[in-house]
């Protein structure tokens, strides 16, 4: 499954939303559960990557609520409400539909501030 | 608190083999919950699947990958291993281990080890 993420990059001032679309090759809706595998990581630069949206729209403890998560099947996408300082980072987005056989990633979307 | 710790050279010569380790504490690698991978990154570029192994003995394998790739775990000492062989400047990157969840979310990453290949 080939994961396109865009833009590949985004400038927004303080305070503004960050808006990041993820697109899958094929659909990552398991239909059995109605579940969309599709997870998106922030990294910042000498850190690993770290969960903030799993299940396509579900938020990892301790992520802040300005970060949001929607989409369904093959079009995805990750909100930044109001894009703080400590969010300049790189944002992937992940389908884990065809684990373990295959994980896919993004090719990432890195934002800064204006 | 489950932690995943990576160790290994840091610097491999073109043609060699490329090991690591990835020592794991707060779960067991012979869970038949999680599934334990390797990923890795090229400087300045995206993430890369490498494979995962499952229940200490099943392993899958990235395509581009699959031929240069063996991934094993060891129980006894709760680890689990990575090793690439016949390696390239293409291979130089931060190895990141990993841990996934039975539905194959990954939820929980190693800090990183820099290999660098050059003679």
């Amino acid at each position: 499954i080939v994961m396109t993420q865009s833009p590949d990059s985004l400038t927004v001032s303080l305070g503004e939303r960050a808006t990041i679309d993820c697109k899958s090759s094929q659909s990552v809706l398991y239909n059995s559960n109605n579940k969309n595998y599709l997870a998106w990581y922030q990294q910042k630069p000498g850190q690993p990557p770290k969960l903030l949206i799993y299940w396509a729209s579900l938020r990892e403890s301790g992520v802040p609520d300005r970060f949001s998560g929607s989409g369904s099947g093959t079009d995805f996408t990750l909100t930044i409400s109001s894009l703080q300082a400590e969010d300049v980072a790189v944002y992937y987005c992940q389908q884990y539909y065809s684990t373990p056989q295959e994980i896919t990633f993004g090719g990432g979307t890195k934002v800064e501030i204006k | 608190q489950l932690q995943l710790q990576e160790s290994g050279p840091g610097l491999v010569k073109p043609s060699e083999t490329l090991s690591l380790t990835c020592s794991v504490s707060g779960a067991s690698v012979s869970s038949d919950n999680y599934y334990w991978g390797w990923f890795r990154q090229p400087p300045g570029k995206g993430l890369e699947w490498i494979g995962n192994i499952y229940n200490s003995g099943n392993t899958y394998y990235s395509p581009s990958l699959k031929s240069r790739v063996t991934i094993s775990g060891d129980t006894s000492k709760n680890q689990f291993s990575l090793k690439l062989i016949s390696v390239t400047a293409a291979d130089t990157a931060v190895y990141y281990c990993a841990k996934a969840s039975g539905y194959g979310l990954t939820d929980y990453w190693g800090q990183g080890s820099l290999v660098t290949v050059s003679s």
